[in-house]
This record gives structure tokens, C-alpha cells and sequence, in this order.
């Protein structure tokens, strides 16, 4: 069945660094969207890609959906300890969406 | 507050017994689905109910069931309880028209 890898499994930063977590599925997705879930929190969605190449930005956040739309990437600039947490991906298979594994980021002050 | 809301926060129940967690979804949203999330691990789907009925099932074991009512809210039930099935269980719903997800606060289930 469709599946959505997503790596790395953990990223630890040091404030001020960048950080980037990678999105692959096995099959075209017809969209990707990307949440975030705060330690002891919920996930949150972030936003959704929709379009081949489509890149989308929030302040320091940079989201990417690949030209072949089986590949995303969410990148941060210049991490702030307010983005500890863990990231997923998730992509539609019928009608629920499928979510990748996740990533924690860990930032270090 | 997401406009999700989930039921009970906690709990704590002993190996054998069986648990009930209820989820009503954000008002005017059809669907639900309900997640499994192990420590340290990622959200594996159980089951989605769209106006009452089943619409997709995922990693569900056979001693859980869920059920959506006339009034939207689901309950997933859990029975014949076992160590392993302590986690976060997360409900989420959606609106017709949309298509983000919008998780509740979730139910740490700890069978002891």
C-alpha cells in the first residue's frame, strides 16, 4: 500500500541553525500537507502544497512540493527554540490521509 | 481549544479491561477519524466514520471498535487490554469542503 517515509527520525540543532525534514512517498500524491505537534501537545496543521514544484512560505518556515509530487520538504531558517517539536507529513490514500513517521527537532538555547 | 473534544484527558485501567474514549468533532465537520500515537512514535490511523458510517479502517486490532452517533460524536472502544495498547489516542475531524485535519487534545490511555 501506499506509504509516506519521512526522515529524519530526530534532528538536534543548536539555536541559529537550520533544519530540514524530507518527505517521500511511494506513489503522486495529489497533496501534501504538514503539521506540527509540540511536546505533550496535539498536531497542528500547517499547510498544504497542492501544485508540482509548489513552494510555499511562512516567516521562517519554507515548504516544497516536488516537481514529480512525490516528495516534499519543510525547512527552517535560523531555528528558534519555540520550533521544538516533532513534524509530519501527511499525504491522501482514499479518504483519510496517511501520515509519515514524523520528525523531532530538538533545539539547544 | 481546536473545537475538538476529546474524553477523558487520562486514564489509567489494568490489563483485561475495557475502555471507552469519546471524541465530538468540531461543529458542522461529518468526518472523524481516530489515531494511535506509541511513545515516541507516529500517528497510525485507526478508523474514519463520515456521518455515522464507516468509511476506512487502518491498523485497528480486532478488540477495537468505534461507532459514530446520529449527534456526530464517536466513541472508540477498547477491550481486552493490554500493555502495549498504552498510548495517545487522537481524535480528529474535518469539514466536508475542507481538507486539514483538526486533531482534539487526545487520551493518554495507560493500561497498567
Amino acid at each position: 500500500g501506499q506509504q509516506v517515509m519521512q526522515i529524519p527520525q530526530y534532528q538536534h540543532v543548536q539555536e541559529g541553525e537550520d533544519f530540514t525534514t524530507y518527505c517521500n512517498s511511494s506513489t503522486t500524491l495529489s497533496n501534501i500537507q504538514w503539521y506540527k505537534q509540540r511536546p505533550g501537545g496535539h498536531p497542528v496543521f500547517l499547510i498544504q502544497l497542492v501544485k508540482s514544484g509548489e513552494v510555499k512560505k511562512q516567516k521562517r518556515l519554507t515548504f516544497q512540493f516536488g516537481e514529480a509530487k512525490k516528495n516534499s520538504s519543510l525547512h527552517i531558517t535560523a531555528t528558534q527554540t519555540t520550533d521544538v517539536g516533532t513534524y509530519f507529513c501527511a499525504g491522501p490514500v482514499g479518504n483519510d490521509m496517511r501520515f509519515g513517521a514524523g520528525t523531532r527537532l530538538t533545539v539547544k538555547p | 481549544d481546536s473545537g475538538v473534544t476529546q474524553t477523558p484527558k487520562h486514564l489509567i485501567t489494568a490489563t483485561g479491561q475495557r475502555v471507552t474514549l469519546r471524541c465530538s468533532p468540531r461543529s458542522g465537520d461529518l468526518s472523524v477519524y481516530w489515531y494511535q500515537q506509541s511513545l515516541d512514535q507516529g500517528l497510525q490511523f485507526l478508523i474514519q466514520y463520515y456521518n455515522g458510517e464507516e468509511r476506512a479502517k487502518g491498523n485497528i486490532l480486532e478488540r477495537f471498535s468505534a461507532q459514530q452517533f446520529p449527534d456526530l460524536h464517536s466513541e472508540l472502544n477498547l477491550s481486552s487490554l493490554e500493555l502495549g495498547d498504552s498510548a495517545l489516542y487522537f481524535c480528529a475531524s474535518r469539514s466536508s469542503g475542507g481538507s486539514s485535519y483538526t486533531f482534539g487534545s487526545g487520551t493518554r490511555l495507560t493500561v497498567v
